[in-house]
């Protein structure tokens, strides 16, 4: 069964670059169905959806997050990140990574734990 | 940008109680409309996609109906363990956006 697992610092400080990896077992990352996504959750709040990438490497970023975000594929390594600039308390959340179903019409049928990220000196 | 807006924002019910969560898109997503569960601390849970298709495992007392712009999805028959918050979502357009929340309570 496929899983997703999220990696990297727990806390970062503002005006940093905050990673994120998110390492694919059980399936390829590389397989044709499937795209890649990354969604977050502020404390207490609602799901943001931060962008998706393709194993081809195409990516579909949400534009409200003012290039701020990059994701990229690693197949060799079955992984793919996140990469977000300039963070802020803002972007505290947890964050998700997740697979989109082609099939299910791009639905998100499987999701990581998700791991906190805290933006603090 | 789709805008998705969710109403109630909360909601309290009874076990055995039928309710229904609405859905509106700001314009039309056909039917790529997806309702997810999550409890706290939790992942969410891909419950129904396509508007109206039940994710494998998803008892059947949950449902989804709706097309274009308007959808619903009712849960016929609370159980204690559906007491939880559920987002609507489209993956019509990118960036796929969802909508703020029901909080279902007892």
């Amino acid at each position: 069964q496929l899983q997703l697992q999220e990696s990297g610092p727990g806390l970062v400080t503002p005006s940093e670059t905050l990673s994120l990896t998110c390492t694919v077992s059980g399936g390829s990352i590389s397989s044709s169905t499937y795209y890649w996504g990354w969604i977050r959750q502020p404390p207490g709040k609602g799901l943001e959806w931060i962008g998706s990438i393709y194993y081809s490497g195409s990516t579909y970023d949400n534009p409200s997050l003012k290039s701020r975000v990059s994701i990229s594929v690693d197949t060799s390594k079955n992984q793919f990140s996140l990469k977000m600039t300039s963070v802020t308390a803002a972007d505290t959340a947890v964050y998700y990574c997740a697979r989109l179903n082609k099939n299910y019409y791009y639905a998100v049928d499987v999701w990581g734990q998700g791991t906190t990220v805290t933006v603090s000196s | 940008d789709i805008q998705m807006t969710q109403s109630p924002s909360s909601l309290s019910a009874s076990i055995g109680d039928r309710v229904t969560i609405t859905c509106r898109a700001s314009q039309t997503i056909s039917d790529y409309l997806n309702w997810f569960q999550q409890k706290p601390g939790k992942a969410p849970k891909l419950l129904i996609y396509a508007a109206s298709i039940l994710q494998s495992g998803v008892p059947s007392r949950f449902s989804g109906s709706g097309s274009v712009t308007d959808f619903t999805l009712t849960i016929s028959g609370l159980h204690p363990e559906d007491f939880a918050t559920y987002y609507c979502q489209q993956s019509y357009s990118s960036p796929y956006t969802f909508g703020q929340g029901t909080n279902l309570e007892i």
